[in-house]
Formats: structure tokens, C-alpha cells, sequence
């Protein structure tokens, strides 16, 4: 039973337009929410994240949007760029430590 | 720094075989996890540590053990490989237990068990 989803396994964007990508949870006592992201060979890194008393974080090009009442949240990419090319992973967390993880999204950046 | 380091990068074991993957950070962070992440499916929690001397189960800690006798290292034992045990793992270090604090991770051991 996956508490997190990433529903499409991949994503291609022309480079320059935005990308969207998608993550539902079914805990609704999920409160903070994560993005990494991956490149082939390394671990993922730390992208953006948002706690659940807030609808929306902006970090430059990379905002995250998060809609409670549906239990979904969305990371936007605003201008893509070659170098987004990887996986990007959603996380969750509730009030222990443990993270739960989407299976990710691999996003595609065409030139 | 060299932030969190993993040994070796890649193993094949034979069933039954036992090894230890090697995981050390140099960013003097309390706590310490070890992932494994399997195709179509999100990382997984095995083990954690609060510090050094404490660890904990996570969600698939079946067949392997922990261990933390310092604050820089964490070292992960496959008792006996399984073929099940195939997988990536990574091992991960953050500052403090706050769910804000950012997870950083190793490169990742790609483990082959025949």
C-alpha cells in the first residue's frame, strides 16, 4: 500500500516551458512534504519542500504547491533547463522521523 | 568535505554470503540512515541512528544489521545475501531528527546478489 504516489514514471519537456510534476498521498497525517531529486550514479539531493500549514513554497525557479484537500502536491519548474534532466522524488513525513517515498518521476528536458 | 561516502560503489555476492557496506560522513551529524531503493518503488527506510550507540528499526530491516559505535560511521551487515536483497542502497546523514533538516546522501552501493 503506497502512502506516496508518483504516478508517471516519466516526463518530457521542451526546454524553456514548465514542468510539472505530480505526487497524491493518502495520509492525511502527512505534514511536510519533500522534493529530491537525482541524477544517474549519485544520491538524490534536496530540492524544496513545503510543511502543511502553507499552500505554496518558492525557491528561484522551483515552486511547490500543495493542495490538502485533495492530498496532492505538485513541483513546478519555470523555465526548464537542460541540467533538470533526472528523477525527482516526492517525500512525506508525518510527526516520526521516518520519510515515505514516491518510486519518482524522471523528467526528460529536451533541447 | 567530503559529505557522505559509500564503499564499495558496486558488490555481486553469491546467496548466502555476507558483507558489510560502509558508510561514513564528515559533517558531524547525529543522525544516519540507510535506504535501499528497488525499480518502481520509492526509497525504502532499513535502519536509523540517533547517535552514536542508538539504533533503530526502520520499515524493511529484515536481514540486516546496524551498528554505531562512532558518530562518522554506519556501517550496514547483510548477514546471509538473498537474491531479494538486490538492490541500491544508500545511506544518508542529517543534522539533527527536526523534519526540516536536510537529508544528505551517499552516492549510493549497487548490490547484486546471484
Amino acid at each position: 500500500d503506497q502512502q506516496v504516489k508518483q504516478n508517471s514514471p516519466s516526463l518530457s519537456v521542451q526546454e524553456g516551458r514548465i514542468s510539472i510534476l505530480n505526487c497524491d498521498y493518502t495520509n492525511s497525517m502527512f505534514d511536510y512534504f519533500l522534493w529530491y531529486k537525482k541524477y544517474p550514479a549519485e544520491g538524490p539531493t534536496f530540492l524544496i519542500s513545503i510543511s502543511s500549514i502553507k499552500d505554496k513554497n518558492e525557491d528561484g525557479r522551483f515552486t511547490v504547491f500543495l493542495n490538502k484537500s485533495a492530498k496532492h502536491l505538485s513541483l513546478h519548474i519555470v523555465p526548464s533547463q537542460p541540467g533538470d534532466s533526472a528523477v525527482y522524488f516526492c517525500a512525506a513525513s508525518d510527526s516520526n522521523y521516518q520519510l515515505i517515498w514516491g518510486a519518482g518521476t524522471k523528467l526528460i528536458i529536451k533541447p | 568535505n567530503a559529505g557522505v561516502t559509500q564503499t564499495p560503489k558496486f558488490q555481486v555476492l553469491k546467496t548466502g554470503q555476507s558483507m558489510t557496506l560502509q558508510c561514513a560522513q564528515d559533517m558531524n551529524h547525529e543522525y544516519m540512515s540507510w535506504y535501499r531503493q528497488d525499480p518502481g518503488m520509492g526509497l525504502r527506510l532499513i535502519h536509523y541512528s540517533v547517535g552514536a550507540g542508538i539504533t533503530d528499526q526502520g520499515e524493511v530491516p529484515n536481514g540486516y544489521n546496524v551498528s554505531r559505535s562512532t558518530t562518522e560511521d554506519f556501517p550496514l551487515r547483510l548477514l546471509s545475501a538473498a537474491p531479494s536483497q538486490t538492490s541500491v542502497y544508500f545511506c544518508a546523514s542529517q543534522n539533527s531528527g527536526g523534519k526540516q533538516e536536510t537529508q544528505y546522501f551517499g552516492p549510493g552501493t549497487r548490490l547484486l546478489v546471484l
